[in-house]
């Protein structure tokens, strides 16, 4: 089955960088666009980027646009973001997701890993 | 960018009930919207896209319904295990955008 795994989270001073991974199996990962998603503690959702299949389009939320940078790498089925810059704001779980084949919404999560942006 | 409006914020309903969000947004969206529905501490879950599309395994008392900028995701009778907060999301234009959010709480 589908399994995603989040990996890179932890604490960070404002103003530095971190790299997020996800890991990607049970699926042919090379077809489908990956999603990274944020929830900042006791709030609602926030889409931040998308990649698509081949890695050609990206499209970012403006609130991370020029700081967060996603990639991905068909030969390991892996997805990355990179953030730098962090603001205290950026504080959330940052989830993986796989699309729903040909539509841009999240039909496969991975279960989130906790970014935290504190001086 | 899209804003999309959920209401209520909070719902209070028993079991067996018939429970009825609501998503409107800012311009006409099409048929472009999804419905989420997350637990605490879990990752959200695909219920409903574009629309009316209901995902894989979503039982059938999840429906959804609308176009253009009002929609709406009824459950027809209230399950125990359906009680959590409810997102809908939009994907007809960039930013991607949520709601805010239902919170389906027991009576």
């Amino acid at each position: 089955q589908v399994q995603l795994v989040e990996s890179g989270g932890g604490v960070v001073q404002p103003g530095r960088s971190l790299r997020l991974s996800c890991a990607a199996s049970g699926f042919t990962f090379s077809n489908f666009g990956m999603h990274w998603f944020r929830q900042a503690p006791g709030k609602g959702l926030e889409w931040v980027a998308v990649i698509s299949y081949d890695g050609r389009n990206k499209y970012y939320a403006d609130s991370v646009k020029g700081r967060f940078t996603i990639s991905r790498d068909n030969s390991k089925n892996t997805q990355d973001l990179q953030m730098n810059s962090l603001r205290v704001e950026d504080t959330a779980v940052y989830f993986c997701a796989k699309e729903l084949h040909g539509y841009s919404y999240g039909l496969d999560w991975g279960q989130g890993t906790l970014v935290t942006v504190s001086s | 960018e899209i804003v999309l409006t959920q209401s209520p914020a909070t719902l209070s309903l028993s079991p067996g009930e018939r429970a009825t969000l609501s998503c409107r947004a800012s311009q006409s969206i099409s048929s472009y919207l999804a419905w989420y529905q997350q637990k605490p501490g879990q990752a959200p879950r695909l219920l409903i896209y574009d629309a009316s599309n209901r995902a894989t395994g979503i039982p059938a008392r999840f429906s959804g319904s609308g176009s253009g900028t009002d929609f709406t995701l009824t459950i027809s009778s209230l399950e125990p295990e359906d009680f959590a907060v409810y997102y809908c999301q939009q994907r007809n234009s960039w930013p991607i955008t949520f709601g805010q959010g239902t919170r389906l709480e027991i009576k």
